[in-house]
């Protein structure tokens, strides 16, 4: 079945650690996006990648760094300059263009203890 | 820049009842909508968009959702809810500049018997 996974489903970590969130995709889209989603603030874009070897920031890229080197992989590194890293992390990806669908991952619930 | 607002951020409701989960946003230029669902701990399912004409648009599991540009809103309706409706709601717009979605701080919807 085509779709993407996000691993792990929960990762726990000390504080000042790096961490590195999965995600992989098997629909051959082109862009991939990673969002953080903390309750009553919706989800906020952290970077996206329109193509491959290029990525741009969002709105909270700060603390946060990704890599495209490969159209099915988009992995995220949450840096020990990430002030509060508790939260949701969602991949998803979709066909070039943002007006069309998105198509999220299950997500990887991070807590920084 | 684009915003989205969603008023309510939870809005309980009785089984078999109609429901109306608004969402206004703001721009003055041409607009694509979406309509997103979470349910617990899972990532995000289009419910339906809007990005141009009829602007009654239907979707998934018997949302259906109107464009109203004059007040620059996109309440999602549903005239007979399910217990399985139970989830999180999110409105989210993208305007063409900066290429991503603007997503609401989104409704949690519980249908109770």
């Amino acid at each position: 079945d085509g779709g993407i996974t996000q691993s792990p489903k929960y990762l726990f970590r000390k504080e000042g650690q790096n961490v590195t969130l999965s995600c992989e995709q098997n629909l051959n889209h082109d862009a991939m996006y990673w969002y953080r989603q903390d309750p009553g603030q919706g989800l906020r874009l952290i970077y996206y990648s329109q193509i491959v070897n290029d990525f741009q920031k969002g709105d909270i890229a700060e603390g946060y760094s990704v890599s495209r080197e490969k159209k099915e992989s988009f992995p995220l590194t949450v840096t020990s300059a990430q002030k509060n890293p508790t939260a949701f992390y969602l991949c998803a990806s979709s066909i070039a263009g943002v007006y069309n669908e998105q198509f999220f991952g299950p997500g990887t619930r991070l807590t920084v203890l | 820049a684009q915003s989205v607002t969603q008023l309510d951020s939870q809005v309980p409701v009785f089984e078999e009842a109609p429901v109306e989960l608004r969402c206004n946003y703001s721009s003055s230029v041409s607009v694509y909508l979406f309509w997103y669902v979470q349910y617990p701990n899972q990532g995000l399912q289009l419910l339906l968009k809007y990005l141009s004409g009829s602007t009654l648009v239907k979707g998934i599991n018997g949302f259906e959702a109107e464009f109203n540009k004059s007040q620059t809103s996109f309440h999602l309706r549903k005239p007979s809810v399910h217990i399985s409706d139970t989830a999180e709601y999110f409105c989210a717009v993208f305007t063409g500049g900066g290429n991503k979605l603007t997503f609401g701080t989104g409704t949690q919807l519980k249908v109770e018997l």
